[in-house]
C-alpha cells in the first residue's frame, strides 16, 4: 500500500521568508496529491492540489511541484505571514475519490 | 452552513460503552469518508461510501466499528465497547464524483475521549 513521508516535522521561518515542505510517496499508481492546512482545533482545509499529469501548480503565494520519477512533491509558501502558522499535511491518492494516505504533518511557525 | 456537519463535537464516554457519531455531508456530494486523527498525526482512513454503498474499509476498522449511510445522505459511525485507544478525533469528509475539485471537504470532527 501507499506510504507517505513528510519533512521536516517542524519548521520555523521569519515573516516574509519562504517555507518549503517536502513529501515522498511509495505507490507509483498514486496520481493525485492534495495539501491540507490545519489550524489548532480546526478542520483540515484543502489549500492546493496537483495531479500527476502536471509538474507544477501555483496559487498566489502557494505553489506545489511534483516529480513523478522521484516520487516526491513539495509545497512552497512565499512571503510567509503569521497566519500561515499551522500544521500542513500532504497526501497521496491512487485514484480519485478513494482514500487518501496522509503524511505525518509539518508544524510551520512564522515568527514576526 | 453548507459545509460538512458533524455531531457531537465532543464526546466523553466510559470504557466499554457504545458511542455513535453523525455526519451530514455537503448535500450534492455523493462520496463520504470517515477518518481518524490522533494528536500529532495525519488523518487515517477508516471507510468510504459512494451513495449508500460502503465501498472500502480500512484494516483499522475493527469489528467494534460499524458505519452506515442508509439513504445516501447522512452517515453514522458507531463504536461498540469503546477502549481507551479509541480516543481520537473522528473526521468526516465528502466529495463529489466527477467534480471539478478532487479534494475532500472535511467536517470539524467529533473528539472522542474514552475514560
Amino acid at each position: 500500500g501507499e506510504n507517505v513521508e513528510q519533512h521536516p516535522s517542524t519548521l520555523s521561518v521569519q515573516e516574509g521568508d519562504s517555507a518549503v515542505i517536502k513529501c515522498t510517496y511509495s505507490d507509483s499508481a498514486s496520481n493525485y496529491f492534495p495539501w491540507y492546512k490545519q489550524e489548532l482545533g480546526k478542520r483540515p482545509q484543502l489549500i492546493i492540489d496537483i495531479r500527476s499529469n502536471v509538474g507544477e501548480k501555483k496559487d498566489q503565494r502557494i505553489a506545489v511541484t511534483l516529480n513523478k520519477t522521484a516520487k516526491h512533491f513539495s509545497l512552497h509558501i512565499t512571503e510567509t505571514q503569521p497566519e500561515d502558522s499551522a500544521v500542513y499535511f500532504c497526501a497521496a491518492s491512487p485514484t480519485y475519490g478513494q482514500n487518501f494516505v496522509f503524511g505525518p504533518g509539518t508544524r510551520l511557525s512564522v515568527l514576526p | 452552513d453548507t459545509g460538512v456537519s458533524q455531531d457531537p463535537r465532543h464526546k466523553i464516554t466510559k470504557r466499554g460503552q457504545n458511542v455513535t457519531f453523525r455526519c451530514d455531508p455537503i448535500s450534492e456530494h455523493n462520496r463520504l469518508y470517515w477518518y481518524r486523527q490522533t494528536l500529532g498525526q495525519g488523518p487515517e482512513f477508516l471507510t468510504y461510501f459512494q451513495n449508500e454503498a460502503q465501498l472500502e474499509k480500512s484494516r483499522l476498522l475493527s469489528d467494534r466499528f460499524s458505519a452506515e449511510r442508509p439513504k445516501g445522505s447522512f452517515s453514522t459511525l458507531e463504536i461498540q465497547r469503546t477502549e481507551q485507544g479509541d480516543s481520537a478525533m473522528y473526521l468526516c469528509a465528502s466529495s463529489l464524483e466527477g467534480g471539478r475539485g478532487y479534494g475532500y471537504t472535511f467536517g470539524s470532527g467529533t473528539r472522542l475521549t474514552v475514560v
